[in-house]
């Protein structure tokens, strides 16, 4: 599987800040993904990357909050934008490989004060 | 609305012992179904799948069963070693798309 490296691995923030997380990987892949799992919560995904397009948002996810750059097929940044106490999380990028297997990168843990 | 759903949030089980970790979902619309394992400052680590038209896929020491009827799978470690101590995550995949709805994970302990 690919390996999969985030920066920074984590994070103490102020509110109304912003933060741009770094997701590199050893190989090319067409699909990334961004997820969050906020404490004690499961991992919801954010949206999708793929090379060369507008990232797709999920429901209650939106660009002008989380913008998303996906310039070639190893690397993609999230950006929390104007952060508050509620966007403390840790915040995860994935990578497709094989149908339908996600791989994950070790995720950056995110405080915001 | 929860999807997915891991009703228990830990289990202890003695080393040696089997360890069974439960999911339900509510939606037919999924094709497959993942387990993954958590540990601490790590990002989680995928573990075995199964499809939707499958009632049980075998890996090693872990085998799942899916119960269509029930809308229930289940991850069976056997024997359990102290390195599976993690929080184990179970995810469903939407039909035909790429995107993965998990659970809110079950923290399993194996004690010596």
């Amino acid at each position: 599987s690919a390996v999969i490296s985030q920066k920074p691995s984590r994070d103490i923030c102020q509110r109304g800040t912003s933060l741009t997380i770094q997701c590199q990987v050893d190989s090319q892949v067409t699909m990334m993904f961004w997820y969050r799992q906020q404490p004690g919560q499961s991992l919801t995904l954010i949206a999708t990357a793929n090379q060369g397009s507008e990232a797709t948002y999920e429901s209650g996810f939106v660009i002008d909050k989380f913008p998303i750059s996906r310039p070639n097929l190893t690397f993609s940044t999230l950006t929390v934008s104007n952060m508050s106490p509620e966007d403390s999380s840790i915040y995860l990028c994935s990578v497709q490989q094989g149908p339908y297997e996600q791989y994950f990168g070790p995720g950056t843990r995110l405080t915001v004060t | 609305d929860q999807q997915v759903k891991q009703n228990s949030p830990s289990l202890s089980v003695q080393e040696g012992r089997i360890s069974i970790l439960n999911c339900d979902y509510t939606n037919s619309m999924f094709d497959y179904f993942l387990w993954y394992k958590k540990y601490p400052a790590e990002g989680p680590t995928f573990l075995i799948s199964i499809s939707s038209i499958k009632d049980k896929n075998e890996d090693g020491r872990f085998t799942v069963f899916l119960n269509k009827s029930a809308k229930h799978l289940s991850l069976h470690i056997v024997p359990s070693q102290p390195g599976d101590s993690a929080v184990y995550f179970c995810a469903a995949r939407v039909y035909n798309t790429d995107k993965l709805i998990f659970g809110t994970g079950t923290r399993l302990q194996v004690f010596p």
